[in-house]
């Protein structure tokens, strides 16, 4: 079975602009989950979709926005993007949701200059 | 906020010794308990779950919870180079509505 997959793997923009990734799960898993790892701060959780609904949020600006498709893919968006935005941002899909077993994506490097 | 607290280490084993890893966490609802590992510059791997007191082996992983002390810790055994790693706890909040990670301990298994 096909992990979960993230494009793009680096990405370098500047502060001001926005950006979008992209998550796609493993088949049959519904539920996927962001998350942002820096250094300082460790792995911190964004928020979660489940059947194309944001079902739970982390304590991230409204800069940080996301959506679901109906084939579970994901996308996730940030806005007006600031030099603490560099980070590895995760995907993670799950059966039904996060108490569920969490499987990663390979992330997605975010450089802001 | 509710936390979970690893130790940073380093953790330094010599080949074919336990390995100790121990998290503590502090919502008393919670309910479900993962270790990953994560290798430099790659991103973290399940390697196992746990839901109910007590062990859970898989093969040269014990996973131990503890939810009256609220602490879960990871027994290696056999250690091998290939372990050293960083091996973050993960915890889900008692609502289920987040998955609240320890900042993660470093392990180093010398030959």
């Amino acid at each position: 079975k096909a992990g979960v997959t993230q494009t793009p793997r680096y990405l370098i923009k500047t502060r001001g602009q926005q950006v979008t990734l992209s998550c796609s799960p493993i088949s049959g898993h519904r539920s996927v989950s962001w998350y942002q790892q820096t250094p300082g701060q460790g792995l911190q959780f964004l928020f979660e979709y489940f059947s194309e609904t944001q079902r739970n949020k982390g304590n991230f600006p409204g800069r940080f926005s996301g959506r679901q498709f109906s084939n579970s893919r994901s996308e996730m968006n940030v806005s007006t993007l600031e030099l603490g935005d560099s980070a590895l941002y995760l995907c993670a899909s799950a059966l039904g949701g996060l108490r569920d077993e969490q499987y990663f994506g390979p992330g997605t490097r975010l450089t802001v200059t | 906020q509710k936390e979970v607290e690893q130790n940073s280490g380093p953790l330094s084993v010599p080949e074919g010794a336990i390995a100790s890893l121990n998290c503590t966490y502090s919502d008393r609802g919670s309910q479900s308990f993962f270790w990953y590992r994560q290798y430099s510059g790659k991103s973290p791997e399940l390697i196992m779950s746990i839901y109910s007191n007590g062990d859970k082996e898989d093969g040269r992983f014990t996973a131990q919870l503890n939810k009256a002390s609220q602490y879960v810790s990871l027994l290696i055994r056999d250690s091998q180079p290939s372990d050293s790693a960083t091996y973050l706890c993960a915890v889900n909040n008692q609502a289920g509505t987040a998955l609240i990670f320890g900042k993660g301990t470093t392990l180093s298994v010398s030959s």
